[in-house]
């Protein structure tokens, strides 16, 4: 069965410092979203890309933030100076159409786990 | 703001017996999704209702959306070990192009 994958699975880096989370949507997918879930705390949505561009994004994807599908099978998420609060397990995701209000299913990465020190 | 409130927070029952788990809104979804997360992973979906009324088993699991289309239950019967979870449920309204998730459920079935 496809698969959405992340990369790295465990990240730690110094406050202030860029960071990139990779990500492979199923490949025939073509909306792609980024969420964050800070630990003890419930999934939060950070952003949705469609077309190579930002469809909707949340109040915490700020000027920080940045995503971007380099390639046909990547997509990223980049963090340009990373703050404590940054720590996070990250996920990705992608469904085909887009239309999760028609129950469209949203397949979920296992996530990388962002430390910032 | 918490869109979803999920409730209990926490369950701890016995191999053997009956659970709900209960998720609500003041919000109207289109949508409704159950997930089951493992610790360190990211959620796996169990099921979606987008019909208000709607019922659907899952071998032991059942998942009813509400009439309005504002609250969901799961509902699991004869709990076995195996269970053992955090159990999440996220939506998406009409305009939507995310999920919000509840906060979860954390379901401990002891033997």
């Amino acid at each position: 069965e496809p698969e959405v994958t992340q990369t790295p699975s465990h990240q730690v880096t110094q406050m202030g410092q860029e960071v990139i989370l990779r990500c492979v949507p199923i490949s025939n997918h073509l909306y792609f979203y980024w969420y964050r879930q800070i630990l003890g705390q419930k999934v939060e949505f950070l952003v949705s890309f469609y077309n190579n561009e930002i469809s909707e994004k949340s109040e915490i994807f700020d000027d920080q933030f940045s995503v971007e599908r380099p390639d046909g099978s990547n997509f990223t998420l980049k963090i340009r100076s990373t703050k404590l609060e940054d720590s996070a397990m990250y996920f990705c995701a992608s469904s085909a159409q887009g239309s999760l209000r028609n129950g469209e299913t949203q397949y979920f990465g296992p996530g990388t786990r962002l430390l910032v020190l | 703001t918490q869109l979803l409130k999920q409730s209990p927070q926490f369950l701890s029952i016995q191999e053997g017996e009956n659970l709900t788990v209960y998720c609500n809104s003041s919000s109207v979804f289109s949508s409704l999704q159950w997930y089951r997360q493992e610790p360190g992973e990211g959620p796996v979906l169990l099921v979606t209702v987008v019909t208000g009324g709607e019922v659907k088993k899952l071998k032991r699991l059942t998942f009813q959306f509400g009439d309005a289309r504002k609250d969901s239950s799961l509902h699991i019967t004869a709990a076995q070990t195996g269970d053992t979870g955090l159990y999440l449920c996220a939506g998406a309204r009409s305009n939507d192009y995310k999920l919000s998730f509840g906060a979860g459920t954390t379901v401990t079935v002891r033997a």
